[in-house]
């Protein structure tokens, strides 16, 4: 379909895991972010890539590693998962000459146990 | 980037009009307001956005006041899937970040 999707949808895992959330999208976006969500928090901006191989960070990096090969992909990856990582993380995409609208995806559940 | 004040909550009976406030006092010129929308476990949604005029599209209308210190977003004819978290974001036009606040939580009722 066509769209912004992320997998999983759901992820348990332990403290000290390597972690990789997926985020795919159809629109030949150049620019995608993730962001998490937490009570209290509101949603906060942990990285962002401009276009393929261009990544920078956002509010609050620490812990996130991201990669950007191909435009339609931006797998965030925590290289070793912590308790307070637990969160619902989104991924989103916007054009590149538009700055108009960011589309969403359903997100991640992870949990870090 | 600006701030933006908003309620914490507020409801809205079905099939009326739902009007959320903003204040954006310390604004500055090339700041537009944005309002997303989150509805219970998605991911947020755009609405609308403006500058200095008012706007409407086929969601709602977004009301803005000549100093544009404050904005209202206005649902015609609020629908119970309507209920969801609205947020208020200032924008420097071409800052691909988006600040995400607290928001407001409208819960529409039958």
């Amino acid at each position: 379909d066509a769209g912004i999707t992320q997998s999983p949808r759901y992820k348990i895992t332990e403290t000290g895991r390597q972690v990789t959330l997926m985020c795919h999208q159809t629109w030949s976006h150049s620019y995608m972010f993730w962001y998490r969500q937490d009570l209290g928090h509101g949603l906060r901006l942990i990285y962002y890539s401009a276009a393929a191989d261009i990544t920078d960070k956002g509010e609050v990096p620490d812990g996130y590693v991201v990669s950007r090969s191909k435009t339609e992909n931006f797998p965030l990856t925590l290289e070793s998962a912590t308790r307070s990582q637990t969160s619902v993380y989104f991924c989103a995409s916007s054009e590149s000459t538009s700055w108009n609208e960011q589309f969403f995806g359903p997100g991640t559940r992870l949990t870090v146990l | 980037d600006a701030k933006t004040t908003q309620p914490t909550s507020m409801d809205c009976a079905e099939g009326r009009a739902a009007n959320l406030p903003c204040n954006h006092s310390t604004i500055s010129g090339n700041e537009y307001v944005y309002w997303y929308r989150q509805i219970h476990s998605q991911g947020p949604q755009y609405i609308i956005h403006g500058l200095k005029n008012n706007e409407t599209n086929e969601m709602a209308s977004l009301i803005i006041t000549e100093d544009r210190k404050s904005s209202t977003l206005i649902l015609p004819h609020a629908t119970l899937r309507d209920t969801a978290v609205y947020y208020c974001i200032v924008r420097v036009a071409n800052d691909y970040k988006l600040s995400f606040g607290a928001g407001t939580t409208v819960t529409v009722r039958a």
